[in-house]
This record gives structure tokens, C-alpha cells and sequence, in this order.
């Protein structure tokens, strides 16, 4: 069965120093990973996604198959970049949307 | 365009009620998808459905059902309702189920089982 794991529940760091969230994933197949985020009273919405190898924001992914992560980074955090962070799989015919835990990014002025 | 819409915002329900959520999916969307976030966890699978059928289900038992309109609205029913069934209800739609279709959340529905 598929999993994702967010070992990071909250990670806080200074605006401009660097930020990682960690995203590891366990599937059998070939996975098509994403990253979403939630805004402070926002929807949850797509951020990117590893097909598109796209910077959104300002934020990249690469996704290790050997190592099997998907590590969202950006070099230099805003302030404006604070709030919940969650990496998904897609699996299935349906398509379904495996989530990991989150993990609440807090950029500090 | 709105996006995706979902009523109510809220919900209180008692133990053994019965609820039932709605959805709009994004304008030019066939597919919905049903997600169940519970307080401090990342959204879990219910079901999806498509072309008024469910199509695929996660692991939830069968107190959980819906239905799909001719218009691709949605609704989610659950029956019986226990206090573990209180959870944020979140509605994604997407254009069908390509590979590289976005899915597009609603803002959810607080379900509140007292």
C-alpha cells in the first residue's frame, strides 16, 4: 500500500535562510508526486508537481527514486511562505490523492 | 468562477444522526473526490466518483455513500454517525483522471459529532 510520510510536524525558520520539508513515500508502482499548501484560512491547493519540474513561488522538488523523498526546498524564505505544507501521492485508476501528515512552515521576520 | 463549492460550513450532529454534505465541482469538472481530514492528519481517501458511479473507494466502511448528479454535483451521506466521524470534509474536482489533471479542493465542511 501506498504511503507518505512528513516526518516534520512544525519547522520554523528566519526569513531569507533556506528551508527543506522533508517528504519520504513508499509505493510499488511508478509514483506521480505533489506538494500542496494551506494558507492561513485559505483552501488547500496545488503547489507543484514532480511531472512538471516547475518552480512555483519560488519552491522546487526533485523527486529520488532510490531514496524515494520528494524534499520541497527554497533558498531564501519569506515571510509570506508560512503555513501547512503537504506532500501527496497519486495512486490507482482514480487517481486518488495519498497525503502525508503536513508539516506547518513558520518563516520568522 | 467560483471554483469548488460546499455546503454547509458547518455542521453539529449527534451520535447515531445521519448528515449530508454537499458539493459543486469546479465549472468544466466531471470528477469529484471526497477527503476526510481529521484534526491534525493530512486529508484520507473516501470515494471518487465519475460519470455518476463511484469508481474507486478508500478504506471507510460502508456507512459512508454518495451520489453524483447529471449536473457532477455531489453528495456525501454518512449514517449512523460516531464521535470519530468528526473531521473536516474536503470536495476536489478535477477534469476527468489524465495524468496531470489538477484536482481543485473546496473549503470543506466541519462535521462536529457531539
Amino acid at each position: 500500500a501506498q504511503r507518505v510520510t512528513q516526518p516534520e510536524k512544525l519547522l520554523s525558520v528566519f526569513k531569507g535562510a533556506p528551508v527543506e520539508l522533508k517528504c519520504n513515500y513508499s509505493y510499488s508502482g511508478s509514483p506521480e508526486l505533489f506538494w500542496y499548501v494551506q494558507y492561513s484560512r485559505q483552501r488547500l491547493q496545488l503547489l507543484l508537481r514532480h511531472i512538471s519540474r516547475e518552480s512555483i513561488k519560488g519552491f522546487t522538488a526533485d523527486l529520488n527514486k532510490g531514496e524515494t523523498s520528494f524534499h520541497l526546498k527554497k533558498p531564501f524564505a519569506q515571510e509570506e511562505d508560512s503555513a501547512m505544507y503537504y506532500c501527496a501521492l497519486t495512486s490507482g485508476s482514480a487517481r486518488q490523492l495519498t497525503f502525508g501528515s503536513g508539516t506547518q512552515l513558520t518563516v520568522l521576520p | 468562477d467560483a471554483g469548488v463549492t460546499q455546503s454547509p460550513t458547518h455542521l453539529i450532529k449527534t451520535r447515531g444522526q445521519q448528515v449530508t454534505l454537499r458539493c459543486s465541482p469546479k465549472s468544466g469538472h466531471d470528477t469529484v473526490s471526497w477527503y476526510q481530514q481529521a484534526l491534525g492528519q493530512g486529508p484520507q481517501f473516501i470515494f471518487q466518483y465519475y460519470e455518476e458511479e463511484e469508481r474507486q473507494r478508500g478504506n471507510f466502511p460502508d456507512r459512508f455513500s454518495g451520489h453524483q448528479f447529471p449536473n457532477y454535483s455531489s453528495e456525501l451521506n454518512v449514517n449512523a454517525l460516531l464521535l470519530g466521524d468528526s473531521a473536516l470534509y474536503l470536495c476536489a474536482s478535477s477534469p476527468g483522471l489524465k495524468p496531470g489533471y489538477e484536482q481543485y479542493f473546496g473549503p470543506g465542511t466541519r462535521l462536529t459529532v457531539t
